[in-house]
């Protein structure tokens, strides 16, 4: 099956850093999602993209659809603490009957003051 | 009002025991699905269920089985609780598998951290 490989794994950044992370794939994805989790919370959406190439922001977050549809990468400037948690990138396809998503292992970020 | 909710939030048991974890979703999705997050906290699909009708079935063992009364809710029964099972599990939901992509956003619940003693 396809496999996420997402980096980093952990980050300790200094509060106003920026902070980049990213996910490759071994097989093509149609679309990336970029979900953050809190501690004991479930995952919540943060970015969505749709489209190779696609460049798209929320607020201090942007992200990317690769062009080769096998990898994305997520921005994230000007770090403040309530950035701390663990961010997955997903990938899902759009054929199939499950549409199911896929996700990498996750990068725990932490944020010093 | 919560989304997508989970009961219970904690759930320590023996092992060898039946539990069941229950799942309900207020935004009229017709998909529902299960997770299960192991403790390198990777996130992998267990079930889907469209509609009440069973759409993904990944490689779990038959003591788990999923339940889905009505699309709003599936539960999921787990038979003889083995120590491997300890883990958290998550819920979501999506509008609908066959419409756009961008309407089949996955929304999580808050998890059920189960520890299987």
């Amino acid at each position: 099956g396809q496999q996420l490989n997402q980096s980093p794994q952990s980050m300790f950044i200094q509060e106003g850093e920026d902070v980049s992370m990213n996910c490759t794939s071994s097989s093509i994805f149609n679309t990336w999602l970029w979900y953050k989790q809190d501690p004991g919370e479930g995952p919540v959406l943060l970015i969505a993209l749709y489209k190779a190439g696609e460049l798209t922001s929320n607020g201090r977050l942007t992200a990317q659809f690769g062009i080769t549809r096998k990898d994305s990468f997520l921005n994230i400037s000007a770090s403040i603490p309530s950035d701390v948690g663990i961010y997955f990138c997903a990938g899902q396809l759009s054929s199939g009957s499950a549409r199911q998503l896929t996700f990498g292992s996750g990068t725990q970020l932490t944020v010093l003051p | 009002d919560t989304a997508v909710s989970q009961t219970p939030k904690y759930l320590v048991t023996q092992m060898g025991n039946d539990k069941s974890i229950k799942c309900e979703q207020n935004l009229g999705h017709d998909t529902m699905y299960w997770y299960k997050q192991d403790s390198k906290k990777f996130l992998k699909i267990m079930f889907s269920y469209n509609n009440k009708e069973l759409i993904i079935n990944e490689t779990v063992p038959n003591r788990f089985s999923p339940k889905s009364p009505d699309k709003a809710h599936l539960n999921l029964h787990i038979n003889s609780l083995e120590l491997g099972d300890s883990a958290v599990y998550f819920c979501a939901s999506s509008q609908d598998r066959t419409v756009t992509l961008a309407k089949n956003i996955q929304y999580f619940g808050a998890g059920t951290r189960l520890s299987v003693l």
